[in-house]
């Protein structure tokens, strides 16, 4: 049975660090890996899908990476900003999407 | 850019009452979901078609109907609401494969009192 697990379950970080947020899963038989974020009492909203043939994908000051063999992946954040706070999910495609908990990110001012 | 939308974004409703929560892309795609999310339980899923017509069960599909009469319309009922369906639903839609990317609508907070 797929499982995907978020460490850290929280993160407070000072305004303009690097971070660097994990998700790992059990099984590597997946088609994709998906990231959200969500807003406080907001729905989720997409930030990037890497398919399984893709080692990773960039959107602006955000990059993420799989590695299917170790059942990880990560979400590089660059130069992080107070509006980067929110709760971080990933989310692995198997013949349906299985959700981690999130990492809950805090950046100061 | 897709958009996903929930009727309703908070509704309150007494034990018993039958609750229809709507949801509507319009992006024709072919897949729809419902999940919950609750504090430390995460997303789970309820509910989901790939087709008109067509629906399956997630992983707790018990206590909810849904009916998807139209592509773009997807629609979860509680047909008794009780306490512990007090909750987060999200809508969701993807196209293509089962795991394309997923789209999800703002949300419909429900609680039953």
């Amino acid at each position: 049975k797929q499982e995907v697990t978020q460490i850290p379950a929280a993160l407070s970080v000072p305004e303009g660090e690097n971070l660097v947020l994990n998700c790992s899963f059990t099984d590597s038989a997946i088609y994709n890996l998906q990231w959200f974020r969500q807003d406080p009492g907001k729905g989720l909203t997409s930030l990037l899908l890497i398919q399984s043939s893709q080692r990773e994908q960039t959107s602006g000051r955000l990059n993420a990476s799989l590695d299917k063999s170790s059942g990880r992946s990560t979400l590089y954040i660059a130069a992080s900003q107070p509006g980067d706070s929110a709760t971080y999910l990933c989310a692995v495609g198997t013949y349906k999407y299985i959700f981690g908990t999130g990492t809950r990110l805090k950046v100061l001012a | 850019d897709v958009k996903v939308t929930q009727s309703s974004r908070y509704l309150v409703k007494r034990t018993g009452e039958k609750v229809f929560l709507e949801c509507v892309q319009d992006m024709d795609h072919e897949n729809m979901f419902w999940y919950r999310q609750d504090p430390g339980l995460g997303l789970r899923l309820i509910y989901f078609s790939y087709d008109v017509k067509m629906k399956e069960k997630g992983d707790i599909p018990e206590g909810y109907s849904v009916s998807r009469e139209k592509k773009e319309r997807f629609s979860l009922i509680l047909e008794s609401a009780s306490t512990n369906q007090t909750s987060m639903y999200l809508c969701a839609s993807s196209t293509g494969s089962h795991t394309g990317e997923l789209f999800f609508g703002e949300g419909s907070r429900l609680t039953v009192l």
